[in-house]
């Protein structure tokens, strides 16, 4: 069984066009991530959110809406997309413990043309 | 603002050899973690030493953690092809769960 899991793992969409990614976590954990990995494999986060409730929101544009059914689901969706969007996104949970070892999806791969 | 630093950006080694990853940081921490990026998958997690930690050890890896120099290594011994790979140091601040990771080291072992 897949731990994090995060579909599509690609997507190809015009710009302007509006997008979701979702990412659904089978470890009972309480805090997900959304991470954004650019062209040079930096790491950056976006979003946490901890049992359905936002916790962190970075400097993202607000074209970046995540929203938390529950607190096993953490979607990402993007709206008027943009170049500048491409990149592979992450999500993440983590796990119990004051450790903060996160647990990653395998990523979706969205190319905006 | 970025906190880890990476160095090398990239090593190739050859099968066997050891192999030294390098991070540096920038402000108080609670932990520093180690990831592992395969090719077109997500990061796997390591390796995590606590701040009051020097050593830890796990497996063929070895990590240390110098806060009077905020900076850590990591230490692959005995490298295999499959160690092939991006490592990614992460910090967690101290009073916070946050973690924040550098641009990685790409790691290449050649059979």
């Amino acid at each position: 069984d897949t731990a994090v899991s995060q579909t599509p793992k690609y997507l190809v969409t015009q710009m302007g066009n509006d997008k979701s990614i979702k990412c659904e976590q089978n470890l009972g954990h309480d805090t997900m991530y959304w991470y954004k990995q650019d062209s040079k494999k930096f790491l950056k986060i976006m979003f946490s959110y901890n049992n359905k409730e936002l916790i962190i929101n970075e400097t993202v544009p607000n074209r970046f809406s995540p929203k938390s059914p529950d607190k096993a689901h953490l979607n990402l969706h993007i709206n008027s997309l943009e170049l500048g969007d491409s990149a592979v996104y992450f999500c993440a949970s983590r796990g119990e413990g004051d450790t903060g070892e996160l647990f990653f999806g395998e990523g979706s791969r969205l190319t905006v043309l | 603002s970025q906190q880890g630093e990476e160095d090398p950006q990239a090593l190739s080694i050859q099968e066997g050899e050891n192999a030294t990853m390098n991070c540096s940081y920038k402000t108080s921490i609670n932990n520093l973690q180690w990831y592992r990026q395969n090719s077109g998958r997500g990061l796997v997690h390591l390796i995590l030493i606590r701040s009051n930690e020097r050593e830890k050890h796990s497996g063929r890896l070895r990590v240390t953690l110098d806060t009077s120099k905020k900076s850590s290594s990591l230490l692959i011994t005995a490298s295999r092809a499959a160690d092939t790979a991006s490592y990614f140091c992460a910090t967690r601040g101290a009073g916070s769960y946050q973690l924040t990771f550098g641009k990685g080291t790409k790691l290449s072992v050649i059979p």
